[in-house]
C-alpha cells in the first residue's frame, strides 16, 4: 500500500514552545491531506483538513492560530503548534489521500507522540 | 455527535476461530465504509473497504458486509491470529462532507488468544 511518513515520531518540548509535525506521502502526490488527533482510549479526532495551496479547513472547536496549517507541496503538509502547553500533549496522526480510480483510499502516518512539559 | 458507533470497546476470540467487529452509522448519506487496524503508538493501517453499492467484500481472512437498511456493517476475521490483536477502526465518508473526510467510531480492542 502507500506509504505516508511523519517526523519526528516524538518529541518532548517546554511550555511555551512551539513545534513542528511534518506529514509526508512518499510514492504518490496528495492534494489533501488530514490531521488528526487522539487521546488515550478514545477516537480518532479530525482536527483540520489541510489542501495543497490553499488554506486548511479546521474542524469546529479547534484553534486555527494555535494549530498552524501549511501544505506547500503535493507530498508534504506540515502542522505546527504554536505556544505548546501540556494540555497540547497528545498523539498527533496524519493521513493523505490516494486517488486510484473511482475509490481513494487514505493512509495514515505512524503519528507524532507530543508531550509538553 | 457520534455518527458512526462501535459498541464493543472489546472483543476476545481463540486462534483459529472467527472474530466478528460491528460498527453502525447513523448517517445515510455515507456511501464508503473502511475498516482499519492500529497498535498503540502506531497509525491505523488501512485494512478493507466497501462502497454502499455493494453488501460484500473479501479480501483473504477478511470480509466486510454492509447492511444499508440497517446501517450497520461488520468485519469478519477468519481464522483468527494472535497477530491480529489490536484495535479496530470503523471509519464512514461521504454524504456530501469534504471529500476524503471520515468519520470513526471509537474502536474495538480485539485479543486473538493461543
Amino acid at each position: 500500500g502507500a506509504v505516508v511518513s511523519q517526523h519526528p515520531s516524538w518529541v518532548i518540548c517546554k511550555s511555551g514552545t512551539s513545534v513542528k509535525i511534518e506529514c509526508r506521502s512518499l510514492d504518490f502526490q496528495a492534494t489533501t491531506m488530514f490531521w488528526y488527533r487522539q487521546f488515550p482510549k478514545q477516537s480518532l479526532m479530525l482536527m483540520a483538513t489541510s489542501n495543497e495551496g490553499s488554506k486548511a479547513t479546521y474542524e469546529q472547536g479547534v484553534e486555527k492560530d494555535k494549530f498552524l496549517i501549511n501544505h506547500a507541496s503535493l507530498t508534504l503538509s506540515t502542522l505546527t503548534v504554536t505556544s505548546a502547553h501540556p494540555e497540547d500533549s497528545s498523539f498527533y496522526i496524519c493521513s493523505a489521500i490516494h486517488r486510484r480510480g473511482p475509490t481513494d483510499t487514505q493512509y495514515f502516518g505512524p503519528g507524532t507522540r507530543l508531550t509538553v512539559l | 455527535d457520534q455518527q458512526v458507533k462501535q459498541n464493543s470497546p472489546s472483543l476476545s476470540v481463540q486462534e483459529g476461530r472467527i472474530s466478528i467487529l460491528n460498527c453502525d452509522y447513523t448517517n445515510s448519506m455515507f456511501d464508503y465504509f473502511l475498516w482499519y487496524k492500529k497498535y498503540p503508538a502506531e497509525g491505523p493501517t488501512f485494512l478493507i473497504s466497501i462502497s454502499s453499492i455493494k453488501d460484500k467484500n473479501e479480501d483473504g481472512r477478511f470480509t466486510v458486509f454492509l447492511n444499508k437498511s440497517a446501517k450497520h456493517l461488520s468485519l469478519h476475521i477468519v481464522p483468527s491470529q494472535p497477530g491480529d490483536s489490536a484495535v479496530y477502526f470503523c471509519a464512514a465518508a461521504g454524504g456530501g462532507s469534504t471529500l476524503g473526510r471520515l468519520y470513526f467510531g471509537r474502536g474495538t480492542q480485539l485479543t486473538v488468544w493461543p
